[in-house]
């Protein structure tokens, strides 16, 4: 079926440090992709998406490229701030279905 | 953007007892809202599909007697846990769509954090 396998966390990084959380998916058709943050205490926000393979996603600094040759969409950001801290989660809706698989979040907390 | 809230945002109880968590949409009608349940270190799963004015679709192996869901209104749904046992201890996250947006664009409820004694 389909699914997202994301890098356990938590991970911890100097501010303006470099950030990759890895990402990969298996699904039977052709998905968009999406990373969502939740900060503490609040709901998932829509941090970034792909719709179709090779379209990258971008907002806040953070980007992250739709690679159907090796099923992937790893989070980056070149310099992450304190504020960056939070959880994130990668996830997959198929075209024709309602229903988000949702990787198993990473922590990522960011220290001054 | 469209915010979901839910309440209560914590909730303890005592086992056997029935315990109600409800989701708004506050600026948009919201025809389908959906139940994820999140375990630790684990993903968020979907629980079940509410439509307004409909029955809800659950998703095999979610047991609908014990997880009753309302859609009522166009900004309210409301997920009750019945007959409360301790391994229903959980974080429960519901998402909104309104039929105007694409399938994707759902916005999700901050969670309710439901510890069972």
């Amino acid at each position: 079926g389909d699914s997202v396998t994301q890098m356990e966390g938590p991970v911890t990084l100097s501010e303006e440090a470099f950030l990759t959380i890895n990402c990969t998916y298996t699904a039977t058709g052709y998905p968009s992709l999406f990373w969502y943050v939740q900060y503490p205490g609040e709901g998932l926000q829509l941090l970034l998406k792909a719709t179709k393979a090779d379209d990258k996603g971008s907002n806040k600094g953070f980007e992250a490229t739709y690679r159907k040759e090796t099923t992937s969409f790893h989070l980056e950001k070149g310099s992450v701030q304190v504020s960056d801290s939070a959880v994130y989660f990668c996830a997959l809706i198929m075209a024709t279905g309602n229903q988000f698989y949702f990787g198993t979040g990473t922590s990522l907390t960011v220290i001054p | 953007g469209a915010v979901v809230s839910q309440h209560p945002s914590r909730v303890i109880c005592k086992s056997g007892t029935s315990v109600k968590i409800e989701c708004r949409s506050l600026d948009f009608q919201a025809t389908t809202m959906f139940w994820y349940r999140q375990f630790p270190k684990q993903s968020l799963m979907l629980m079940a599909t509410s439509n307004e004015g409909s029955k809800a679709t659950y998703e095999q192996g979610v047991e609908k007697d014990k997880f009753l869901i309302n859609h009522a209104s166009l900004t309210l749904s409301t997920l009750t846990v019945t007959s409360a046992h301790p391994e229903d201890s959980s974080f429960y996250i519901c998402s909104a769509r309104s039929p105007s947006v694409r399938a994707y664009e759902q916005y999700f409820g901050p969670g309710t954090r439901l510890t069972v004694t």
